[in-house]
């Protein structure tokens, strides 16, 4: 099916395990984002990338990596998960300035 | 850098009832102006936006006008729905290709019957 795809939906991992979390489009858009949602922060920034093997830091990148070899992936992993990095986590796409943002439906992830 | 502000929540309303929610933002440039929506448990989707200043972005009876010289761009509608309940969150983007969205910290809408 045409669209962002997130997987997990949900995840629980223990205190410094690493997790990766995946992001897939169908649309071949440039641009790709990772964000955190958090209750009283809104949404905020991670990584982004503008193209495959062109990734660059948000405001919140500290603990996080990505990655994209291919332009419709965009993994973010936790190298070694802390409860603060429990979150609902965002990938979304586009192609570029006002033509609108297209979000997945989210990962919820639990750091025990 | 840039920025967006808008007012906290929650806000409840009975159906029916005229909604505003405000949004201010800071920006060097012209950014452009977004509002999405989040149902509970789900992500988000764009419910309008605007591209310059004075234009006026509608959806789903939702209105918001880009006003430069107040920085703003607030929600209304006029008639609220109990399906209208979600988190509403404004946020820009800077025109050029790639810029990443700010989002604001969203407020919440309960609507009661």
């Amino acid at each position: 099916d045409a669209g962002i795809t997130q997987s997990p939906r949900y995840k629980i991992t223990e205190t410094g395990r690493q997790v990766t979390l995946m992001c897939h489009q169908t649309w071949s858009h440039s641009y790709m984002f990772w964000y955190r949602q958090d209750l009283g922060h809104g949404l905020r920034l991670i990584y982004y990338s503008a193209a495959a093997d062109i990734t660059d830091k948000g405001e919140v990148p500290d603990g996080y990596v990505v990655s994209r070899s291919k332009t419709e992936n965009f993994p973010l992993t936790l190298e070694s998960a802390t409860r603060s990095q429990t979150s609902v986590y965002f990938c979304a796409s586009s192609t570029g300035g006002a033509r609108g943002y297209t979000f997945g439906s989210g990962t919820r992830l639990t750091v025990v | 850098g840039d920025s967006v502000t808008q007012m906290e929540g929650p806000v409840t309303l009975s159906e029916e009832a005229f909604l505003t929610i405000n949004c201010t933002y800071t920006a060097t440039g012209y950014p452009s102006l977004f509002w999405y929506v989040q149902y509970p448990g789900e992500g988000l989707q764009l419910l309008l936006k605007a591209t310059k200043a004075d234009d006026k972005g509608s959806n789903k009876g939702f209105e918001a006008t880009y006003r430069k010289e107040t920085t703003s761009f607030h929600l209304e509608k006029g008639s609220v729905q109990v399906s209208d309940s979600a988190v509403y969150f404004c946020a820009l983007s800077a025109n050029q290709a790639g810029t990443a969205l700010i989002f604001g910290k969203g407020t919440t809408l309960s609507v009661s019957s």
